[in-house]
């Protein structure tokens, strides 16, 4: 089983300033990575796949990169809106898919 | 595409479940369900789904035994059913579709709240 290890838990960042989110794998997954947000109370949404790419409705200032076993999510210009839990997610080894624990990332 | 999901369930240790999702806008032909749950104040966990290259549904290994995911045609419902229920089953079970030709889950179903206690 691949495992996904974010970084960090928990990240506190100023209305307007950029967050930056970690996940690191233990093999590697070429760019078969996405990333969902959750807020409470709601199903995960679909934020970044294959590493970079945008889905649907997903606003500019948020954006993925990385390669291999080390992924970053950039969420420039901060906003309320964004106070959620962070997951990323490989699907490499389709279909046997594994989640990070997450990020909490908490608007100051 | 709309997944819509059975409700809560109370059961005790040792029973099953049976978690329903009705999809409207596609048939269940389609689309090739998965089923993720989220044990509270945890990351989501996938159980398994259909594998469309294989056309056969496959299960994580941990699961495997307890779990079985069908489909009915006629009313474009899948189902996800976990015998031995035990406590640590608490948690709320999603259905999922991927997005074409990429692994991510693009549509979630608003999640069934199971939870196990005597």
């Amino acid at each position: 089983e691949i495992v996904m290890t974010q970084s960090p838990a928990t990240l506190s960042v100023s209305p307007g300033e950029r967050a930056t989110l970690s996940c690191r794998a233990s093999q590697s997954i070429s760019h078969r990575l996405a990333w969902y947000q959750q807020k409470p109370g709601q199903a995960p949404r679909l934020l970044i796949y294959s590493t970079s790419t945008r889905a649907t409705g997903i606003p500019a200032r948020f954006s993925g990169s990385g390669s291999g076993t080390e992924f970053t999510l950039t969420i420039s210009s901060l906003q309320s809106e964004d106070s959620a839990v962070y997951y990323c997610q490989q699907y490499n080894n389709w279909p046997l898919i594994t989640f990070g624990q997450g990020t909490r990332l908490e608007i100051k | 595409v709309q997944l819509g999901q059975s409700g809560a369930e109370v059961k005790q240790p040792g029973a099953s479940v049976k978690v329903s999702c009705r999809i409207s806008g596609y048939t269940v032909t389609e689309l090739s369900l998965h089923w993720v749950r989220q044990a509270p104040g945890k990351g989501p966990e996938w159980l398994g789904g259909f594998d469309p290259e294989d056309g056969e549904r496959i299960y994580t290994e941990k699961f495997q035994g307890r779990v079985t995911m069908t489909e009915d045609a006629s009313t474009d419902t899948a189902y996800m059913d976990l015998s031995g229920l035990r406590s640590e089953d608490t948690a709320v079970y999603y259905c999922v579709s991927p997005l074409p030709e990429d692994g991510a889950f693009e549509i979630w179903g608003q999640g069934t709240l199971v939870t196990v206690s005597s």
